[in-house]
C-alpha cells in the first residue's frame, strides 16, 4: 500500500510570495501524481497531472516537479485567489489516493 | 465543457442507505472513467471508488467494501453512488468526477458535490 504524506500541514504566506509544497510517497509511483486546489463550498479543481504538466486553464505560476517518492508543487507568486488547500493524489490503489493536505492560508 | 450535474442533498437516519446521481451534460460518456470522492466535514478528500462503464469494471475503498456500490446508465450518461448501512462518519460531501480517459488516474471535471448527513 502507498501512502502519500504532505508537509507542511499549513502554511501562511503573504500575497506575491513563493509557495512551496511537498507531497511524499511511501514507494515509489513513478509520475503519476496530480495536485488539487480546494476552496470551501467549491469543487476541487485539478491543477497539475503526471507530476508536471499543468491541467487546461491552469496559471503559469503553478509548477510541480519530482518523480518515485518525493513532488513538489511551486506557486512562483501568491495571488488573493491561491489561499486554499492542496491535495496530491497518486494511481489508484488500496492504500488511498489521497494525500492529507496543505492548507495556504493568508500570513 | 462538459459538466456533471449532481443530485440534491440528503438527510438520512443510520442504518439506511443513500444513492446519489451525477448526470454528464454532454460527450461521449463511455470514453471516460467516474470516481466518488468525499469530504467529511473538517476532514480532507477520500476516495470512494471508481466506475469505467466502457469496461463495465469498478474499484472500491477498502474500508467502505460491502457498503458501496457505483453504477453507470449510458443511456441516460448518469454515474450512480449508493451506500448502505449508513453511519454518522459517512456524513460528508460527495463529489463526483471524470477521469479524461478510462486508464487515466487523476480527475478533471468535478460535480458540485452532494452533502449527504446521517443523524437520527
Amino acid at each position: 500500500e502507498t501512502v502519500l504524506t504532505q508537509s507542511p500541514a499549513t502554511l501562511s504566506l503573504s500575497p506575491g510570495d513563493r509557495a512551496t509544497l511537498s507531497c511524499r510517497a511511501s514507494q515509489s509511483i513513478a509520475s503519476y501524481l496530480a495536485w488539487y486546489q480546494h476552496k470551501p463550498g467549491q469543487a476541487p479543481r485539478l491543477l497539475i497531472y503526471d507530476a508536471s504538466t499543468r491541467a487546461t486553464g491552469i496559471p503559469a505560476r503553478f509548477s510541480g516537479s519530482g518523480s518515485g517518492t518525493d513532488f513538489t508543487l511551486t506557486i512562483s507568486s501568491l495571488e488573493p485567489e491561491d489561499f486554499a488547500v492542496y491535495y496530491c493524489q497518486q494511481r489508484n490503489n488500496w492504500g488511498g489516493t489521497f494525500g492529507p493536505g496543505t492548507r495556504v492560508d493568508i500570513k | 465543457q462538459v459538466q456533471l450535474v449532481q443530485s440534491g442533498a440528503e438527510v438520512k437516519r443510520p442504518g439506511s442507505s443513500v444513492k446519489v446521481s451525477c448526470k454528464a451534460s454532454e460527450g461521449t460518456f463511455h470514453s471516460f472513467g467516474y470516481s466518488w470522492v468525499r469530504q467529511a466535514p473538517g476532514q480532507g478528500l477520500e476516495w470512494v471508488g471508481d466506475i469505467i462503464p466502457l469496461f463495465g469494471t469498478r474499484d472500491y475503498a477498502r474500508n467502505l467494501q460491502g457498503r458501496v456500490t457505483i453504477t453507470a446508465d449510458e443511456s441516460a450518461t448518469t454515474v450512480y453512488l449508493e451506500l448502505s448501512s449508513l453511519r454518522s462518519e459517512d456524513t460528508a460531501t460527495y463529489y463526483c468526477a471524470r477521469k479524461p480517459a478510462v486508464r487515466s488516474y487523476f480527475m478533471d471535471v468535478w460535480g458540485e458535490g452532494t452533502t449527504v448527513a446521517v443523524s437520527s
